[in-house]
């Protein structure tokens, strides 16, 4: 079965200082992984993805994930957070069962403060 | 510009009525999604639709109902059935069906039953 745990559901930092946010997966196959951010009252936007290329991957604004097998983890992480970095973040595994199906963690929100 | 575009972005309803939310993307793409998010948790499918004129049930397809005459509209009707209608509900499509690809998500609909 596939799934996906969000380790934290808060996450606070202050402005300037490194983010963290942690994921774990579990999957019978080889994992697809995404990251999606959603501000308030939006939609979902795509920060980066892990196809099985390099265990690095590098997504918008800054955010990078790296891909652990060993760990069955993905975090994200980004060394200096913004202000606008304040959102809610959703880690997700993405496998093939006759179409592509999405299983989200419950999300973490992340909060930046001056 | 191209994009997936919901309406209305806010939407009320009463008690024994249906209604029916819409989504239009300019992508031609071939798959799209419904899903729910209710508070603290992550999205969960409703239905999904991989070709015209052909749509899926998800996880929770009880009290909706979908159609996809066309291939850039993907409306969903919320009936009296559905118990627990309120909820941010997120229309997503991806370029191609039954492979691992990235979903873009529209804006979404609140729905609140008065």
């Amino acid at each position: 079965a596939q799934s996906v745990t969000q380790l934290d559901s808060h996450v606070s930092v202050s402005e300037g200082t490194p983010v963290l946010l942690r994921c774990n997966y579990s999957s019978s196959y080889s994992p697809s992984l995404f990251w999606y951010v959603q501000h308030p009252n939006k939609g979902l936007q795509l920060l980066l993805k892990y196809t099985s290329a390099a265990t690095l991957v590098k997504g918008i604004n800054g955010f990078e994930a790296e891909f652990k097998k060993s760990e069955t983890s993905f975090h994200l992480t980004k060394p200096s957070a913004h202000m606008s970095d304040a959102a809610e973040y959703f880690c997700v595994v993405s496998f093939i069962t006759g179409f592509q199906k999405l299983v989200f963690g419950t999300g973490t929100r992340l909060l930046v403060s001056p | 510009d191209g994009g997936i575009t919901q309406s209305p972005k806010y939407l009320f309803r009463k008690e024994g009525q249906n209604v029916t939310l819409s989504c239009e993307q300019n992508l031609n793409h071939d798959a799209m999604y419904w899903y729910r998010q209710d508070p603290g948790q992550g999205l969960r499918l409703i239905y999904y639709s991989q070709i015209v004129n052909d749509f899926q049930k998800g996880d929770i397809a009880e009290g909706y109902s979908v159609s996809r005459e066309k291939k850039e509209s993907f409306p969903l009707t919320v009936t009296s059935a559905q118990k627990n209608p309120t909820a941010f509900y997120l229309c997503a499509s991806s370029g191609l069906a039954g492979v691992t690809d990235t979903q873009y998500f529209g804006p979404g609909t609140r729905l609140t039953v008065l």
